[in-house]
């Protein structure tokens, strides 16, 4: 079974603060993803990585960044949390071909105070 | 930009009865993929069922199918026989053949009725 972890399922973080998320896959996928959804939103896409150090932005990079240094391991990092950017974030990864489905994280609920 | 549309916030159904989610999408595309994607309260997003774009049957896994409508750009999921389980949060999606770009709906809210 492909599996997909992240580093924490609840995070309460405080406003100005860096904030690391980490995800990592144990099925040597190429795609990672990094998705923020709300309610009444969807999945919206942050960054997107198809191998190792290579990264596009998504939709709403603003305000993040991310980073991959080990083709398993996916990092989104927060540089300077605000309140806007409270939301669950959902990691996914996937084989190459567009064809393939992605696997996707528990999610982590952040909260910026 | 592709976008997805899910016009129902939220739907319910009796158990053991049939219900239709819907899902309409815009490109200009040739080459892509569709997917209905189910989130269980609490708990990882999984795969229900996938659709290609080039392929005119319709998907179908087990009391999942869906109507692809590929003129009307309409892809909705009929659950038959519904159960408990089915109770969830379900996300279209759309994933193009040509590049990295992935869209997904507002997603809409199922609840089975016992």
């Amino acid at each position: 079974d492909v599996k997909v972890t992240q580093s924490s399922r609840y995070l309460v973080k405080r406003t100005g603060e860096k904030v690391f998320l980490e995800c990592v896959q144990d099925m040597d996928h190429e795609n990672m993803f990094w998705y923020r959804q709300d309610p009444g939103l969807g999945l919206r896409l942050i960054y997107f990585s198809y191998d190792v150090k290579m990264k596009e932005k998504g939709d709403i990079p603003e305000g993040y960044s991310v980073s991959r240094e080990k083709k398993e391991r996916f990092s989104l990092i927060l540089e300077s949390a605000s309140t806007n950017q409270t939301s669950m974030y959902l990691c996914a990864s996937s084989l190459a071909r567009p064809s393939r489905e992605q696997y996707f994280g528990p999610g982590t609920r952040l909260t910026v105070t | 930009a592709q976008t997805v549309t899910q016009s129902q916030p939220e739907m319910s159904v009796q158990e053991a009865e049939t219900v239709t989610l819907s899902c309409t999408y815009d490109t200009s595309e040739s080459d892509y993929y569709l997917f209905w994607y189910k989130q269980p309260p609490s708990r990882q997003m999984i795969l229900v069922i996938r659709q290609e774009a080039y392929k005119q049957q319709n998907a179908t896994e087990n009391r999942f199918s869906v109507n692809f409508q590929k003129a009307a750009k309409s892809f909705s999921l009929k659950i038959s026989d519904s159960q408990l389980g089915d109770a969830a949060m379900y996300f279209c999606a759309y994933r193009s053949g040509n590049n990295n770009d992935m869209r997904f709906g507002a997603g809409t809210r199922l609840t089975v009725k016992p």
